[in-house]
């Protein structure tokens, strides 16, 4: 069985650009998460899909960050302008149902000069 | 504001021992909660859940669960330097509704040594 896959592994971008990343969840999962962990945290939760609806973004900077769920399998989480404080590994996590295991992907790791 | 605390580390013990982890938390209402794992460079693992009070056996893991005391644990027996990681206290959201709505602790950094 395929795993969630993220793209890019990497990212290095200036303050005020703008970045985008990508998630595939395992096929068949219904829902996705998108979390953020800064070095040295835990995972913080950004933003749950149920299908191509949202559940929670209550924790999403909704002034810079946007993600989209499109057909209730890809997602893209997208930052602009990104800041120095949007260093970190942004993880995409899937999982059949609400009340079933979760599965990460590898994460994209954001770098912001 | 929901939180969860881990014990601080980094923890050292050497082969062989019992290595303990430790997690507190805010929400009285958490119904859910999960030990991961997670390597350097990788994304975490899930090794344990657990729902009830009690402990909760797995292989070498143990998961403990108070909730009166707002208190889950993991204890690994039998420590290998392949469980050399950081090891992270997750609760799920107070209604229970979804398992993957989490809120992690910071994380506790466990080296084994030979």
């Amino acid at each position: 069985e395929a795993g969630v896959a993220q793209s890019p592994r990497y990212k290095i971008i200036e303050k005020r650009q703008s970045v985008a990343f990508w998630c595939n969840p395992i096929s068949g999962h219904a829902t996705l998460y998108w979390y953020q962990q800064i070095l040295g945290q835990g995972p913080k939760l950004l933003i749950q899909f149920q299908n191509n609806g949202v559940v929670d973004d209550s924790q999403l900077p909704k002034d810079r960050f946007s993600a989209e769920r499109l057909k209730g399998v890809d997602s893209t989480l997208k930052i602009q302008p990104a800041k120095l404080e949007d260093s970190a590994v942004y993880l995409c996590a899937s999982s059949y149902s609400r009340r079933e295991k979760l599965f990460f992907g590898s994460g994209t790791q954001l770098s912001v000069l | 504001q929901k939180e969860v605390e881990q014990n601080s580390g980094p923890l050292s013990v050497p082969e062989g021992a019992i290595a303990s982890l430790n997690c507190t938390y805010s929400d009285r209402g958490s119904q859910s909660f999960f030990w991961y794992r997670q390597y350097s460079g990788k994304s975490p693992e899930l090794i344990m859940s657990i729902y009830s009070n009690g402990d909760k056996e797995d292989g070498r893991f143990t998961a403990q669960l108070n909730k009166a005391s707002q208190y889950v644990s993991l204890l690994i027996r039998d420590s290998q330097p392949s469980d050399s990681a950081t090891y992270l206290c997750a609760v799920s959201d107070a209604g229970g509704t979804s398992y993957g709505k989490l809120t992690f602790g910071q994380g506790t950094i466990l080296t084994v040594h030979p």
